[in-house]
Order: C-alpha cells, then structure tokens, then sequence
C-alpha cells in the first residue's frame, strides 16, 4: 500500500469556481501533512503545510486534515487560470531521517476564463 | 522563487553512461535530499544529506549515489544510466538547525537517457 494516494484527474473548471483536491494516506502516525504546486517544468512550490489535523485557511486556499479517516484536502475558492498547474500532496515523515516527503502523484487542474 | 539552484537544467546521455547533478542549497540551509520524479508521477525520494553524510535513503539502487560539500551544495551521480532513469530530478533544502522542516524545491534537472 502507497503512502499517500492522489487522483490524477485531470480537472478542469471555469473560472470562479470552488476547486475540492483530495487525497488518502495510510500510516495513522503521520502528523504533518503539505500542499505543493508544480507549474509545467518547474519544481514543485509550498503551498500550504498543516500539523495533526483541521484546517488552515490562506487567501483563497483552505487545507484540510480528517485524521480519523486519513483525508487530507485542498480547497480553492474564485479560482483563477494563474491556479491551472499541478497539485502534490505530500506528507513528512520524520521516520529515521531527518525528514523525507511522500509524495502523491499529483492532480493536473486547469482553470478555463 | 526559491533559492535552491541546479544544474544543468537539461541533459540527454545513453544507456550505460554516468552522470553528476548539482544542487545548490537556499542560504543557511544544511540539510539537502533528492528526488526523482518520473513523467505523470508524484517526486519520490532517493536519499538525503546533512553534515556531508548521507541521513536516510528510499527504494533506489547503490548506483544512485551522493555528495555534500562543506557549503552544503551536494551533488548526485548517476552510474550505468538505464532508460527508466529518464525523469526531472529535483533537489530540496531545508534548515533542521532553524526548527523548520519544510522542504524548499529547485527547479530540477530533466534527464533523458537514450
């Protein structure tokens, strides 16, 4: 079982729309839990990072953690076609490093004017 | 924009040949992993470096190999390319001193391998 399972999609949605990411991960201990955005050939950005669960909010991005069913979401409100572009989620796990990234295999969006 | 850089930002070899990565990390960073990301796929780690010893390796063979200079640039190298090593390798520093975790991303080297 991966750690971390994202949708690929890929989503697309007109403008102004109410974009809902998702993904599911498998180890109960993960604590910390992160959003990154990848535009086409660029590496991936930080977007949003949360610890344990509920929610942050940041502009128009809201992040989600359900602990007790291993959800973690990504909420975008008004969203813009600057926001099309890939998005990972990702959980550290400080393990027996000093901390390594699982990645899911991110979910292509595009945001039509 | 970060301020992890790498080089080269393109690179096509063949099969069998080596090749070396650079990775600079952003200022009063110490800590530096890899990862590979393959075409439609999610980045997965290699290995990671801090005080020039390799701290942590994921599911990748001995070929895969590291470096990190005093700097705390690090370099990744590559022996006996195979066709599935075709994929944007992606550098990211993080400062453990600091007390924050997050990783912070370059811009990736794509390889391709003929």
């Amino acid at each position: 079982q991966k750690e971390v399972e994202q949708d690929p999609g890929p989503l697309s949605v007109p403008e102004g729309a109410i974009v809902s990411l998702n993904c599911t991960y498998s180890n109960s201990a993960f604590q910390y839990f992160m959003w990154y955005r990848q535009y086409s050939r660029k590496g991936p950005e930080l977007l949003m990072y949360t610890y344990s669960s509920g929610n942050k909010e940041d502009g128009r991005f809201t992040a989600q953690v359900d602990k007790s069913s291993k959800y973690i979401s990504l909420f975008i409100r008004d969203s813009q076609p600057s926001d099309s572009a890939t998005y990972l989620c990702a959980i550290f796990d400080r393990g027996s490093t000093l901390g390594r990234l699982y990645f899911g295999r991110g979910t292509q969006l595009t945001v039509w004017p | 924009e970060t301020g992890v850089t790498q080089s080269p930002t393109h690179l096509i070899k063949t099969r069998g040949q080596q090749v070396t990565l650079r990775c600079s990390s952003q200022s009063g960073h110490n800590t530096v992993s890899w990862y590979q990301q393959a075409l439609g796929q999610g980045p997965q780690f290699i290995f990671q470096y801090y005080r020039e010893e390799e701290n942590g390796r994921g599911n990748f063979p001995p070929r895969f190999s590291g470096l990190q200079f005093p700097n705390y640039s690090s370099e990744l190298n590559v022996n006996a390319l195979e066709l599935d090593d075709s994929a944007l390798y992606l550098c990211a520093s993080s400062a453990l001193a600091g007390g924050t975790d997050t990783q912070y991303f370059g811009p990736g080297t794509r390889l391709t391998v003929l």
